[in-house]
């Protein structure tokens, strides 16, 4: 099995601030990495596919970038409507879901 | 616009066998596009992809749960379901339908989630 690593698993941050988010795949999964934001009591919503590419309707401030083992999402100018949880995911596989980094947006 | 909705006992018993259906509406499940999934959230944790299936009927699982997993697809009623066996309270969880774009492989629709708790 695909292992999928995040780091960290939460933060805080100030409106404006630029953040970055980590995930590790435990093999190389080239560019299938997906990137999903979830808001409480909501189902996650699609951010980033194949690593870099934003899903339609998705701030341009969310970039995601990154191939083999080792990926980022970086979320630039942070706006209080970010505070979430996001998951990468690997589609290389069976669709494993790392652990999650829980954003929370002062 | 494509909605998937989720139905099934909010209510399982340990040993027993927890059953849920998605409908789908809005497009079609038939579609060659596409996967249909089923992915579950244990309160408070992270999630977890439980298997996919394609309208023709193959499908692939999570190897954690393959021995207990059954996805199924009934294209004249436009809906997939799910059957996990032998449940225990570790299976409660909110579980999702959601459909998945073949290649690149993505989740682009989620149904909104509902909870099935196992306990006696």
């Amino acid at each position: 099995d695909i292992q999928m690593t995040q780091s960290p698993s939460s933060l805080s941050a100030s409106v404006g601030d630029r953040v970055t988010i980590t995930c590790r795949a435990s093999q190389s999964i080239r560019d299938y990495l997906n990137w999903y934001q979830q808001k409480p009591g909501e189902a996650p919503k699609l951010l980033i596919y194949a690593a870099s590419s934003l899903q339609t309707g998705v701030p341009s401030r969310f970039r995601g970038s990154g191939s083999g083992t080792d990926f980022t999402l970086t979320i630039s100018s942070l706006q209080p409507e970010d505070s979430a949880t996001y998951y990468c995911q690997e589609s290389y596989s069976i669709l494993f879901f790392g652990q999650g980094t829980k954003l929370e947006v002062k | 616009q494509l909605q998937l909705q989720e139905s099934g006992p909010g209510l399982v018993k340990p040993s027993e066998t927890l059953s849920l259906t998605c409908t789908v509406s809005g497009g079609s499940i038939s579609s060659s596009s596409y996967y249909w999934g089923w992915i579950r959230q244990p309160p408070g944790k992270g999630l977890e992809w439980i298997g996919s299936i394609y309208y023709s009927g193959s499908t692939y699982y999570n190897p954690s749960l393959k021995s207990r997993v059954t996805i199924s697809v009934d294209t004249s009623k436009n809906q997939f379901s799910l059957k996990l066996s032998s449940v225990t309270a570790a299976d409660t969880a909110v579980y999702y339908c959601a459909r998945q774009l073949r290649v690149p492989s993505f989740v682009d629709y989620w149904g909104q989630g509902t909870l099935v708790t196992v306990s006696s």
